[in-house]
């Protein structure tokens, strides 16, 4: 049974370009977050999808960000031109449905450094 | 709105010693649930160990341990004979549902390290 799979582990783009991060919950898991780990900090969270569904993105930047989960396929963070403050970790978590007992299960996340 | 702190961003333990991390939260809700989370070096976020608000007796995880005090919003994660592998970031989460959606709001995280 696989855990969250994230892709990819390390990330580098330039400024200006634009960064996808993609997220493959656990299985029978149709909820997906996102959260933001800047570096000696907490996880701060960007936005909470369903399949097809944004449910709540209040944590996520007005611009430049985007999140989508389809009904077939992982779940895409979008960063459009990054800047040097968009480097962090960002790490999709996974729960299922109707659980509310049910921690989040955590990818290895993604490492995006801006340069 | 909801708040979680962690109040000691560093603390260090002798092996085999016991090391309490403190957290404490703010809500109005009265079902929630709390949860402990490592994370040692190789990022990962690990589960360590979950409360229920409406339970009163503490959970229990082999060597962890948290002190649940409702009316005083806080609830401490106990470690009992330290190991090496114990050295991580630890962090505080709460979690409630709310018209259909789940929150969870994290702490900002403990340094722990386990000196041999």
């Amino acid at each position: 049974n696989a855990g969250v799979m994230q892709n990819p582990r390390h990330l580098v783009r330039r400024r200006g370009q634009e960064a996808r991060l993609r997220c493959s919950p656990m299985k029978g898991h149709s909820h997906v977050y996102w959260y933001r780990q800047l570096p000696e900090e907490g996880l701060k969270f960007m936005v909470y999808l369903q399949k097809e569904n944004i449910i709540d993105e209040s944590g996520m930047p007005k611009e430049r960000f985007s999140a989508e989960f389809p009904k077939e396929g992982p779940s895409i963070l979008r960063i459009q031109q990054v800047v040097r403050g968009d480097s962090a970790a960002y790490f999709c978590a996974s729960s299922p449905l109707d659980r509310m007992d049910s921690p989040l299960h955590f990818g290895n996340g993604t490492r995006l450094t801006v340069t | 709105a909801q708040t979680v702190t962690q109040s000691q961003p560093e603390m260090s333990v002798q092996e085999a010693e016991t090391v309490t991390l403190s957290c404490t939260y703010d809500t109005s809700e009265n079902n929630y649930y709390l949860f402990w989370y490592k994370q040692p070096p190789s990022r990962q976020m690990i589960l360590v160990i979950r409360q229920e608000a409406y339970k009163q007796q503490n959970a229990t995880e082999n060597r962890f341990s948290v002190n649940f005090q409702k009316a005083a919003k806080s609830f401490s994660l106990k470690i009992s004979d330290s190991q090496l592998g114990d050295t991580a970031m630890y962090f505080c989460a709460f979690m409630k549902r709310a018209s259909g959606t789940y929150k969870y709001i994290f702490g900002t995280g403990t340094r722990l390290k386990v000196l041999a």
